[in-house]
């Protein structure tokens, strides 16, 4: 069964740092997610992306994020300047449509030093 | 924005017992409610959901309830087995297909 793939599986930077995290979403998906989970907490959502521009935004997905689908098969999620607060697992998602099931990858822990 | 609660926020059954989880949701456009199992360190797992044009779904020993007016969903789970073991999410989603997920419910079934 397709999957989709999040590298790294864990990455440690320095606070101030940016950071870029990378999903290959299933290949003929055409929906992509950003969440995010404070470690002990739920799921929080942050971006959703179609046709190569950010359809919603949280609150959180603040002027320090950005998302970006570089070359139609990565989708990517970029902090520019990371905070403590950044700390948690990021797990990008996709779907065909905007009401399938989303898929999750197996996520991203980021650690902020 | 849309307000998911869920309950208990952990559950303990023995093992062949039934374990039922529920959630509540505020907002009435939300048409779309997944359950996810997720295992420790790993991903969210859909394991069954439901739309709002359905009352109850049923896939083994899993059974999703909605109740529209009352803006209630619940998950059921039958003749618990140890594997069952993790945290589960409730989620609701509308017409801009954003998941907004409840706090999660840590089941244990004990053996």
């Amino acid at each position: 069964e397709p999957e989709v793939t999040q590298t790294p599986s864990h990455q440690v930077t320095q606070m101030g740092q940016e950071v870029i995290l990378r999903c290959v979403p299933i290949s003929n998906h055409l929906y992509f997610y950003w969440y995010r989970q404070i470690l002990g907490q739920k799921v929080e959502f942050l971006v959703s992306f179609y046709n190569n521009e950010i359809s919603e935004k949280s609150e959180i997905f603040d002027d320090q994020f950005s998302v970006e689908r570089p070359d139609g098969s990565n989708f990517t999620l970029k902090i520019r300047s990371t905070k403590l607060e950044d700390s948690a697992m990021y797990f990008c998602a996709s779907t065909w449509t905007g009401d399938q099931p989303q898929h999750f990858g197996d996520g991203t822990r980021l650690s902020i030093l | 924005g849309e307000n998911v609660e869920q309950h208990p926020s952990t559950l303990s059954v023995q093992e062949g017992d039934s374990a039922v989880i529920k959630c509540t949701y505020s907002d009435s456009a939300s048409n779309y409610f997944p359950w996810y199992k997720q295992e420790l360190g790993k991903r969210p797992q859909l394991i069954i959901d439901i739309r709002s044009n359905v009352g109850e779904k049923k896939d083994q020993r899993i059974a999703v309830t909605l109740n529209k007016t009352a803006k209630h969903f619940s998950l059921h789970i039958t003749e618990t087995q140890p594997e069952d073991s993790a945290v589960y999410f409730c989620a609701a989603s509308a017409a801009d297909y954003k998941l907004s997920f409840g706090a999660g419910t840590t089941v244990t079934v004990r053996a």
